[in-house]
């Protein structure tokens, strides 16, 4: 089993819609949790951190569920500029063992007109 | 431009060539990484370091040499190139290792191995 797994998609949603990625992950150690967004053929690039109590950004939410050890993005009012790769990351343990974060192999949007 | 500079932007190598991957970053930022990125498989990290003279190995670092003598430079050598590592390459660095102020990225090397 993956550390963290996320359902790759693709995810073909029109203007306007409210999508939700899922993830999971394994080590129920894990401390840090963030949703990076990749667009094609470029370089990650943190889209946001996810709080125990979750947390918002304009259109973003982030939700955390320990117990389940799932975390998830909510996207609403969706835009042609979030068609993009995103990706949960993981870091494990409280002592982070130098800058090792674990991905899951991304979840990609597709928003059309 | 403030950031993380990876050079070469493109390579192509020959089975058995070896070639050093660059990585610099001017936010004197103590942690520094290296990851590969293939289809279907996410980030993986090779090597990371904590600081200047300190390194150590990730999830796939059979193939791959790194050494830290500068808190600016990382760089990734390929002993002896293998098909197996044509891949995308990703240099990251943080001021915090717990990612509270997020990991930069470099623009990635896009390597070849024929």
């Amino acid at each position: 089993r993956k550390e963290v797994e996320q359902d790759p998609g693709p995810f073909n949603v029109p203007e306007g819609a409210t999508v939700a990625f899922n993830c999971t992950y394994s080590n129920s150690a894990s401390q840090s949790f963030f949703w990076y967004r990749q667009d094609c053929r470029k370089e990650p690039k943190l889209l946001m951190s996810v709080y125990s109590s979750g947390n918002e950004d304009g259109r973003f939410t982030a939700q955390l569920n320990r117990a389940s050890q799932y975390i998830s993005l909510l996207i609403r009012d969706s835009k042609l500029s979030d068609s993009a790769t995103y990706l949960c990351v993981v870091i494990p343990g409280i002592y982070n063992q130098g800058g090792k974060l674990i991905f899951g192999q991304g979840t990609e949007l597709s928003v059309k007109p | 431009n403030a950031g993380v500079t990876q050079t070469p932007k493109f390579q192509v190598l020959k089975t058995g060539q070896s070639m050093t991957l660059q990585c610099a970053q001017d936010m004197n930022h103590e942690y520094m990484s290296w990851y590969r990125q293939d289809p279907g498989m996410g980030l993986r990290l090779i090597h990371y370091s904590v600081g200047a003279g300190i390194t150590d190995q990730g999830e796939v670092p059979n193939g791959y040499n790194v050494s830290r003598s500068t808190t600016e430079d990382f760089p990734l050598r390929l002993l002896s190139a293998a098909p197996s590592q044509t891949s995308v390459y990703f240099c990251a660095s943080s001021r915090n290792g717990q990612g509270y102020y997020g990991y930069t990225f470099g623009s990635g090397t896009r390597l070849t191995v024929v």
